[in-house]
Parts: C-alpha cells; sequence; structure tokens
C-alpha cells in the first residue's frame, strides 16, 4: 500500500521558518517525482513544487520559488519542504504527493496523496 | 500561468447525472486531470489525462474534453459523491488547479 505521512507541521511566528517531512512507504520512492501542494482554509489547493527523482530537477510556482525549497533523501525515504519568511498567507494544510509517473518526465499527475500537515502562521 | 475556471457549487438528486465543467485559458490539450476531495480528507486522483479512469475509482465516473474545454461525468449520483471536484493542468508551467466545483445532494 503507497502511503505518504507528513510531519513537522504547527504554530510559527511570522517571519520565522519551517520544515516539513514526508515519509514515504510501500513503493520504490527513488522511482519517482514528488511533489507539494497546500490548501489554505476554506480555499481550493495551490501546487507549490515538484523534484524528480535524483533530484536535479526541481520545478515550483513562481510566487513561491523564492521562499520554499523541496528536496528528498532517498536514503530514508523522505521528501521536505522549507519554508522560510513565513507569513499569514502561508497558513495552510499542506500535502505530500507522488507523481504517477516512474519515468523522466514528470506528468504532473498527482495519484498518491498525504493525510496533509496543518502550518498556522500567527504570533 | 494557466486559469482554470470551474462552477463554484452544484446540487442534484441521488441517481442523476451530473456534470462539473472546466475551462482553460489556453490549451492544456488532454493534460487535465480531475480529484475529489471529501471534507476533511485529502484529494484523490479520479481521472487522468482528461479521460482515463484511476485504478479503483468506480465506473460512474468519466471525462471529456480537449484543448479548453473539459467536463467530468459523475453517472448515476451517488451520496457518498458529495464532495469537492477539482480540475488540475500538467500541459503548461506552473501546474495549476480549479477553484473547485462544490457537489451537493438534495
Amino acid at each position: 500500500e503507497v502511503k505518504l505521512v507528513e510531519s513537522g507541521g504547527g504554530l510559527v511566528q511570522p517571519g520565522r521558518s519551517l520544515k516539513l517531512s514526508c515519509a514515504a512507504s510501500g513503493f520504490s520512492f527513488n522511482d519517482y517525482w514528488m511533489g507539494w501542494v497546500r490548501q489554505a482554509p476554506g480555499k481550493g489547493l495551490e501546487w507549490i513544487g515538484e523534484i524528480n527523482q535524483d533530484s536535479s530537477t526541481i520545478n515550483y510556482t513562481p510566487s513561491l520559488k523564492d521562499k520554499f525549497t523541496i528536496s528528498r533523501d532517498n536514503a530514508q525515504n523522505t521528501l521536505y519542504l522549507q519554508m522560510s519568511k513565513l507569513g499569514s498567507e502561508d497558513t495552510a494544510i499542506y500535502y505530500c504527493a507522488r507523481d504517477g509517473n516512474d519515468g523522466t518526465y514528470s506528468s504532473g499527475v498527482m495519484d498518491a496523496w498525504g493525510q496533509g500537515a496543518s502550518v498556522t502562521v500567527s504570533s | 500561468d494557466t486559469v482554470l475556471t470551474q462552477s463554484p457549487a452544484l446540487a442534484v438528486s441521488p441517481g442523476e447525472r451530473v456534470t462539473i465543467s472546466c475551462r482553460a485559458s489556453e490549451s492544456v490539450s488532454t493534460l487535465m486531470h480531475w480529484y475529489q476531495q471529501k471534507p476533511g480528507q485529502q484529494p484523490t486522483l479520479l481521472i487522468y489525462l482528461a479521460s482515463n479512469l484511476e485504478s479503483g475509482v468506480p465506473a460512474r465516473f468519466s471525462g471529456s474534453g480537449s484543448g479548453t474545454d473539459f467536463t467530468l461525468t459523475i453517472d448515476p449520483v451517488e451520496a457518498d459523491d458529495t464532495a469537492t471536484y477539482y480540475c488540475q493542468q500538467s500541459w503548461n508551467d506552473p501546474w495549476t488547479f480549479g477553484g473547485g466545483t462544490k457537489l451537493e445532494l438534495k
């Protein structure tokens, strides 16, 4: 069974940083592109970015490129999201997701999702 | 960025057929995908590449379209289908989602 479990969420003060983790199991993690999506309270889904199998290609949505960093550790089957200079607009549930294609190119199809990590930015 | 426009909400009775539309601001070929999100849960993939049913998804769900106009059809609708449905494109960088259509059962 494919399983993705996010952790590291919580309450953080404005301007601070936070790093989320996503532990993967049930599939060959190092064969897949992986990504992050967030959802502000009562709002829709927003794609943050994705990383390829060997971390040589990382794509971001332009508005978040300067404050979010995606990385992965294939030995630990773990995906990360480093968030910096957080503001109230970053309050959201953060989901990690697997890209459905285990090839060279990202398909953009997110075929497995974690349950999400809640991040609240407030003083 | 490619903007995906969905109707905010729909209300249907169980047993009826419902179509949920998604219009893209520019062509996305057939790289359109649909997700279902029930309250308090993570999204799940329903349809990929416009018309392909994800494994394990009931055949009541189907998708169609290409270019800029896409539809998700549920026929017949069941009570368990109460959820918000999102379209998402992966033809133009960055990937983008529609605002979601909230489906309510009468």
